[in-house]
């Protein structure tokens, strides 16, 4: 398996541009998560889906940022209009779901990094 | 709020030395993952902690649960520069929400 899939890698905009970020997650997984990392906030959850359905999205920080998942192997994270505070690593991650040792791991993507100007 | 706190947050030691990591959790959480991170990289899952006294080992590392105390563990032995990364704690909080510590950079000298 190909483990969890973001692109792009890198991403450098201005602000008040659009952003969007994907994200495939390993095959099966009924789990997925949009996390954000920065030195100042540390490791936070924006949102997860299970089968497809947004289940929490209490740690979108605020209208700009919407996210999707049309169907079980793609999800975006869309941030319209970007301002430089989102400059971040935005990181994808998918699990089993269920109860389990294995069913629970979440495994990460590479991440997106995100640099708006 | 559930609040994960690491201890120490920077760690710098000499290889063949041992050490240990806290992960202290404010409320009650029977589960808890441990994470490493390389710089510039994605997270990499170390250990998944589902029980009190749940024991895990890999290599030169080990991680424990202690529920009643909210507290788990990492211990390094006989550390080499291999394991210079980060290393994340977990809390489950609510089904499949992790609140993450903030992370402990460790650095292994030669």
């Amino acid at each position: 398996d190909a483990g969890v899939i973001q692109s792009p890698r890198h991403e450098v905009t201005e602000m008040g541009q659009e952003v969007t970020l994907r994200c495939k997650p390993i095959s099966g997984h009924d789990y997925l998560f949009w996390y954000r990392q920065t030195m100042m906030r540390g490791l936070e959850l924006l949102i997860y889906f299970n089968n497809n359905v947004p289940i929490d999205d209490s740690g979108m920080p605020e209208d700009r940022f919407s996210a999707k998942m049309p169907n079980a192997s793609f999800s975006t994270l869309k941030i319209q209009p970007s301002e430089p505070r989102d400059s971040a690593v935005y990181f994808c991650a998918s699990s089993l779901g269920g109860r389990g040792l294995s069913q629970e791991t979440q495994y990460f993507g590479p991440g997106t990094r995100l640099l708006v100007l | 709020e559930l609040k994960v706190e690491q201890n120490p947050l920077f760690l710098s030691m000499q290889e063949e030395k041992n050490y240990t990591i806290y992960c202290n959790y404010s409320t009650t959480s029977d589960r808890l993952y441990w994470y490493r991170q390389d710089p510039g990289k994605s997270l990499e899952s170390l250990f998944v902690l589902l029980s009190n006294g749940a024991v895990k080992q890999e290599g030169r590392l080990m991680a424990s649960l202690d529920t009643k105390a909210r507290l788990s563990t990492l211990h390094i032995t006989a550390a080499v520069h291999d394991l210079s990364a980060t290393y994340f704690c977990a809390v489950e909080r609510g089904a499949q929400k992790l609140v993450f510590g903030q992370g402990t950079r460790l650095t292994i000298n030669p």
